[in-house]
Formats: C-alpha cells, structure tokens, sequence
C-alpha cells in the first residue's frame, strides 16, 4: 500500500518485558515521527528523523525507549523493561519534509498493552 | 499545562446542519495549526490547515477560522454528513517547525 504501515497493530506484553514497534513510512519521505497516545487525549511527540538522523529525542519518557532507523526508511520504536504506564497506542507518521507546513501521514498505530 | 485545549469532549450535530469545532492554545510562538480526523482504529488523517498570517482557509465542506488575538481556531462543517462522525484533532506548531502540540480531541457525532 502507499500510506504509514505499522506493526503489530496490537502487543500485549507482561512488565519487565522488551517489546518492539515497526514503522514503514511513505517511500519517498525525509521526515519520521513517533507519538504516544494515551486513552482520552491527544498525540504526545516522542521522536523524530529526518533520514537516518535522529534529530529530536526529547520526547522519550525515560532511556527505556530507544528508537532508531538506521536507512533513512524503516524505523524501530524499542521499549526495554516495559512498564503499566507505558500501555498507550503508539503512532508512527512520515512527512515529505520536516517543516509543519507538510501536513504528516499517519499509521494505524500499535496498540500495547503490558499485563 | 496544555498548550492547545480543545474544551467539548464531543458534539452532536444534526444532518446537514454546521458543525463547528472549537480550539483554544496558549502559546503566541504557535504559527501553524492543523486539524486532523481520526477514525476509531486508525490514524490520524490530516484534513486542513492554517498560517498565523491569515484568518481564514477554505477547503471544500471545510473552513477553518484562526483569531490570534483570542488565540482561538474552530473548524467548520457545511453541511455535515454521516461520515463526518470522528474525533477531530487540533494541533499546532511553534515557529513552522516539525514539532506538533495537540489537543484531546472532539467527538462528532452526526444524527441523521
């Protein structure tokens, strides 16, 4: 398909436990983001690429969450020694550019649930 | 503190009448804003968007109106159709730069 592919669409994992989220972004597009949603409220920033480089990770709760692309495509959202505060629906999204005048293109995200 | 605030946790608009949407955000450095629709089980999906050096932007069924002085958008549905019924995000960017700052979001509900 052309748009965001993420998977899986749904993780459950028990606490303590390493889990990994993927991200296919358009082809053709510079700029990768990641968001954290929580039930009830908005998209919350975690990171961002532009090709390989991460140029922002201020957005990453703890050094639990690790992100990485290491092609400049397809990028990987790890969560190490997972928590209960870390069950959110995680969303992958990818912009031709990186300015917000390029509207950006959403996955479905994934769906994490730890026990 | 929430920076952009989207204060009705949902709305319920009759069949083609106007729904109009409502955000409000604190921070003056905001330039840009965006609203984005999303469908239970999927993403977002961008629908308009709106400079800081205009009040107004009209894309189809679709108007957004930004007051910077209030420092206040709403979006505008004429008239609204049945699949119109989704969470509306607003959300805005310092500066035209990569980051966004959301809002929880607006449930519409269109009644036929």
């Amino acid at each position: 398909g052309a748009g965001v592919s993420q998977s899986p669409r749904y993780k459950v994992a028990k606490r303590g436990q390493d889990v990994a989220l993927r991200c296919d972004p358009i082809s053709g597009h510079v700029s990768l983001f990641w968001y954290q949603q929580a039930l009830g409220q908005g998209p919350e920033f975690l990171t961002y690429f532009q090709n390989e480089a991460q140029l922002d990770k201020s957005g990453l709760p703890s050094d639990r969450f690790f992100a990485e692309r290491p092609e400049g495509s397809v990028s990987t959202l790890k969560i190490q020694r997972t928590q209960q505060e870390d069950s959110a629906v995680y969303l992958c999204a990818s912009s031709l550019f990186g300015n917000s005048n390029q509207p950006q293109h959403f996955g479905d995200g994934t769906r994490l649930s730890i026990l | 503190d929430q920076q952009v605030k989207q204060n009705s946790p949902s709305l319920s608009v009759q069949e083609g009448r106007i729904s109009i949407l409502n955000c409000d955000y604190t921070n003056s450095m905001f330039d840009y804003f965006l609203w984005y629709k999303k469908y239970p089980a999927e993403g977002p999906t961008f629908l308009i968007s709106i400079s800081s050096i205009k009040d107004k932007n009209e894309d189809g069924r679709f108007t957004v109106f930004l007051n910077k002085s209030a420092k206040h958008l709403s979006l505008h549905i004429v008239p609204s159709q049945p699949g119109d019924s989704a969470v509306y995000f607003c959300a805005a960017s310092p500066d035209s730069n990569y980051q966004l700052i959301w809002g929880a979001g607006t449930k519409l509900i269109i009644k036929p």
